[in-house]
């Protein structure tokens, strides 16, 4: 079975400037993780999708991040404007099923923000 | 309010010590699940274990042990005759009620050859 894909894996953008991440999860998870995991901390929680509906989006930065997950399978989280905070890595996990479900993550896109 | 405290930054030891990562939680709800995982230095976080509230049976799978005891809201992770493989930051996490996933900062764990 495949695992959580995510691309890219590095990205390095200047302050401002915009950078999208892809991220599709194991067949037939409908939960749908997005985190930031700054340098020498655990994962936050910045997103949930539930199939393609928003569960938790309350420690998204609304201003400047925005996550879509159209069709219920992968997703897409962009930022817009950068800031140099933005700079961490971004693991996407998913889920069989909301709630206890184990989540299985992927290797994450490391963004460096100048 | 949710909050997984893992006191413990860095640990160093020597190969074939056993060595415990501790992990506090704090959680008001009655129904919740932990979780133990795995950080190695490639990044990818990977799981290592679930228990869920009304499950206060330890476990033991190979040289991995984990005591979970409700009245210290502890849910501690032994490692038996560590191996260098085994250096990684490893992360307690809690998922209560509100399904919100709360990860502690982690511990490193060092093991020296």
């Amino acid at each position: 079975e495949a695992g959580v894909a995510q691309s890219p894996r590095y990205k390095i953008i200047e302050k401002r400037q915009s950078v999208a991440f892809w991220c599709n999860p194991i067949s037939g998870h409908a939960t749908l993780y997005w985190y930031q995991q700054i340098l020498g901390q655990g994962p936050k929680l910045l997103i949930q999708f539930q199939n393609n509906g928003v569960v938790d989006d309350s420690q998204l930065p609304k201003d400047r991040f925005s996550a879509e997950r159209l069709k219920g399978v992968d997703s897409t989280l962009k930022i817009q404007p950068a800031k140099l905070e933005d700079s961490a890595v971004y693991l996407c996990a998913s889920s069989a099923i909301r709630g206890g479900e184990t989540q299985y993550f992927g290797p994450g896109t490391r963004l460096l923000v100048l | 309010a949710q909050k997984v405290t893992q006191a413990q930054t860095e640990i160093s030891v020597v190969e074939k010590e056993d060595v415990t990562l501790d992990c506090v939680y704090e959680t008001r709800d009655t129904t919740y699940y932990l979780f133990w995982y795995k950080q190695p230095p490639s990044g990818e976080l990977v799981f290592l274990i679930r228990r869920n509230s009304f499950d206060e049976q330890n476990e033991i799978s190979g040289r991995y042990s984990w005591n979970f005891q409700k009245s210290t809201s502890s849910f501690n992770f032994t490692i038996t005759a560590s191996q260098v493989v085994d250096s990684a930051v490893y992360f307690c996490a809690l998922r209560g009620g509100t399904y919100k996933y709360i990860f502690g900062t982690g511990t490193r764990l060092k093991v020296l050859a």
